[in-house]
Formats: structure tokens, sequence, C-alpha cells
């Protein structure tokens, strides 16, 4: 069973619209965990890392939060664009260790 | 202070022969990770090296595939006698302290193998 489960797998929203993507993961100890926005046919480019002490962090419109008691993140993209389609993909640090967990991504189509 | 460097970016290859991706980590970055990601799919691990040691190839084929980091020089991802399979993105990640809390963690551009 895979460590770090994202949902929905996609979905698609209005320019100017408001969305949350969710991650639930199972890593523990976990070091740090990354939200990675990934054009098509692009590399992942990082958007937030949070520790686990962090309950929250901003990049412009995106909002990253964190609650390491649940388990849960979730990404927060504020007044939609259309170069905001893309895959978020987010990944969980094993403490200590090289190992990474990858969710499977969550797919966003934003249109005019 | 370049980012992950990665090339060729595309790559065709008729099957049989053999592809060499190259990958560059960032400045001061000593670990380094493959992945493969298919079209329409998520990126799998494949492998996570240092300099002049592969620590995990667990995501790696036993057969055709090997993986180097050299004390000098770029990371090389082989991949001998390719079959249309093979076909895929092909992404570097690099990091400087993995398990870090405050640990970085950047992509290349990924390198695009098409195996006709």
């Amino acid at each position: 069973k895979n460590q770090v489960e994202q949902s929905p797998q996609s979905l698609i929203i209005l320019e100017g619209k408001n969305c949350t993507l969710q991650c639930n993961y199972t890593v523990s100890p976990f070091s740090n965990l990354r939200w990675y926005k990934q054009d098509t046919g692009r590399g992942p480019v990082s958007l937030t890392i949070m520790t686990f002490s962090e309950n929250t962090k901003s990049n412009g419109r995106y909002t990253a939060t964190l609650d390491a008691d649940t388990k849960q993140s979730s990404l927060h993209i504020t007044a939609s664009q259309l170069s905001d389609s893309a895959s978020y993909i987010c990944v969980v640090s094993h403490f200590n260790d090289y190992k990474l967990s990858f969710g499977a991504g969550t797919t966003v189509t934003v249109r005019a | 202070n370049a980012g992950v460097m990665q090339n060729p970016r595309h790559l065709v290859r008729r099957r049989g022969q053999e592809a060499r991706l190259r990958c560059s980590p960032m400045k001061g970055h000593s670990h380094v990770y493959w992945y493969r990601q298919l079209p329409e799919e998520g990126l799998k691990f494949m492998v996570y090296l240092q300099k002049e040691n592969i620590i995990d190839e667990s995501g790696m084929p036993k057969e055709r595939f090997s993986a180097e980091f050299p004390k000098e020089g770029p990371s090389i991802l082989r991949i001998q006698q390719v079959v249309r399979g093979d076909s895929a993105a092909y992404f570097c990640a690099s990091s400087p302290s993995p398990g870090s809390p405050t640990g970085e963690l950047f992509f290349g551009e990924g390198s695009r193998l098409t195996v006709l």
C-alpha cells in the first residue's frame, strides 16, 4: 500500500476559483512534506516544504497546511489561473533516511 | 548556481541500442535519485546513489539497467538493449542531505527516451 495517498485524482475548475488538494500519509517518523508542481513535459518544481512542527506555509497563491497528528496535508490554490493547470505531487521524506514516498499526484485543469 | 542538469532532453533509440542519460546534480549535492515516469503516471523510484556508491537500486530492473555516480562527473543511467517499454521520461533529483527536516530536493527537467 502506498504510504502517500492523494485526492482527488483529478479536478477541473474555472479560472478565478479556489481549490484544495489533499494528501494523507502514513510515513512515520517523517522529516518533511513537500508539494511539487509538475507542468506537462517538465520536471517537478517545489512549491512548499514543511517540517513536522509547521502547520502552514504559503508561496504566493499556494498555501499548504499540515496536521502531523492526523497525518494529513492540503494544498490550497487561491484565485486559480490558467497557468495553474498541472499535476501536483505530495512527497514525504523519511526521518534521517534517504527514502522518499511520492503520491500519485492530482491533475488540476483550469478552464477559462 | 545552476539547477539539476539532465541531458539529453530527448533521445530516440531503436530497439536493441543503448541509451545513456546523464545527470549533473546541483553544486554541493552529493545525493542523486533517478525516477521513471510513464505518460499519465506518477514518478517511480529507480535508484538512489551517493558519490561512488549505489545505496538503493530496488526500483531498477535487474537486467539491462545500470547506474553510476562517479567521484568526478555526472551520474549516468544506462539502459542496454532498449525495448519499446523503456520509452518514458527519466528524471533525476539531487539533495545535499536527505532525511534532514530542511533538506532540499531539486529535480531536473528530465530526459525523454523514445524507443522505435
